[in-house]
């Protein structure tokens, strides 16, 4: 069946770094993919998305490329800051409906 | 601004007990979502509702029921409450069930021990 696996966290930065979370995907044909964030306290909220093959998602600095020949949707921001301090599921969304596939999630700790 | 409330931030229960989960939201939205989030397993689905006093089992159904009587309400049912539902649960709406979306928007979540 479909699945979204991500790097295990949990993934420690200096601020102004440079961040990658990995994720990849299985799934049949070409589902959209996302990117939701959780931050202490609150419930998920979507970062970015990308609905077809090479489209990129972006928001707040953040990006991911949809690359179907890898399956993969990593998410990278060029400067961190401590407020980026959160944990990232990728989702995929299945049989065009809203019932979303999560990963496991990737805590990210930013330190000044 | 869509907000999904759930009725209780925290709860402790004992194992047998029945326990009640409710979510509101406020923006109209068809589909609502229960979700559990365990440390290491992500977010899983329990149940999916599409419409009033229709669901579907998501992926982790087993020892849970759900009610959907009002568009804006659904409710996460725990029968005999036991130690292994002991976790996060989060609410979700959303508005389409087709076509381009999968903005899903999520309370705060629900903190169950069973004790």
């Amino acid at each position: 069946g479909d699945s979204v696996t991500q790097m295990e966290g949990p993934v420690t930065l200096s601020e102004e770094a440079f961040l990658t979370i990995n994720c990849t995907y299985t799934a049949t044909g070409y589902p959209s993919l996302f990117w939701y964030v959780q931050y202490p306290g609150e419930g998920l909220q979507l970062l970015l998305k990308a609905t077809k093959a090479d489209d990129k998602g972006s928001n707040k600095g953040f990006e991911a490329t949809y690359r179907k020949e890898t399956t993969s949707f990593h998410l990278e921001k060029g400067s961190v800051q401590v407020s980026d301090s959160a944990v990232y599921f990728c989702a995929l969304r299945r049989d065009n409906t809203d019932k979303l596939i999560f990963g496991t999630g990737t805590r990210l700790q930013v330190f000044p | 601004d869509v907000k999904v409330t759930q009725s209780s931030r925290y709860l402790v229960k004992r194992t047998g007990e029945k326990v009640f989960l409710e979510c509101v939201q406020d923006m109209d939205h068809e589909n609502m979502f229960w979700y559990r989030q365990d440390p290491g397993l992500g977010l899983r689905l329990i149940y999916f509702s599409y419409d009033v006093k229709m669901k579907e089992k998501g992926d982790i159904p087993e020892g849970y029921s759900v009610s959907r009587e009002k568009k804006e309400r659904f409710s996460l049912i725990l029968e005999s409450a036991s130690t292994n539902q002991t976790s996060m649960y989060l609410c979700a709406s959303s508005l389409s069930t087709t076509g381009d979306a999968g903005e899903l928007f999520f309370g705060e979540g629900s903190r169950l021990t069973v004790l």
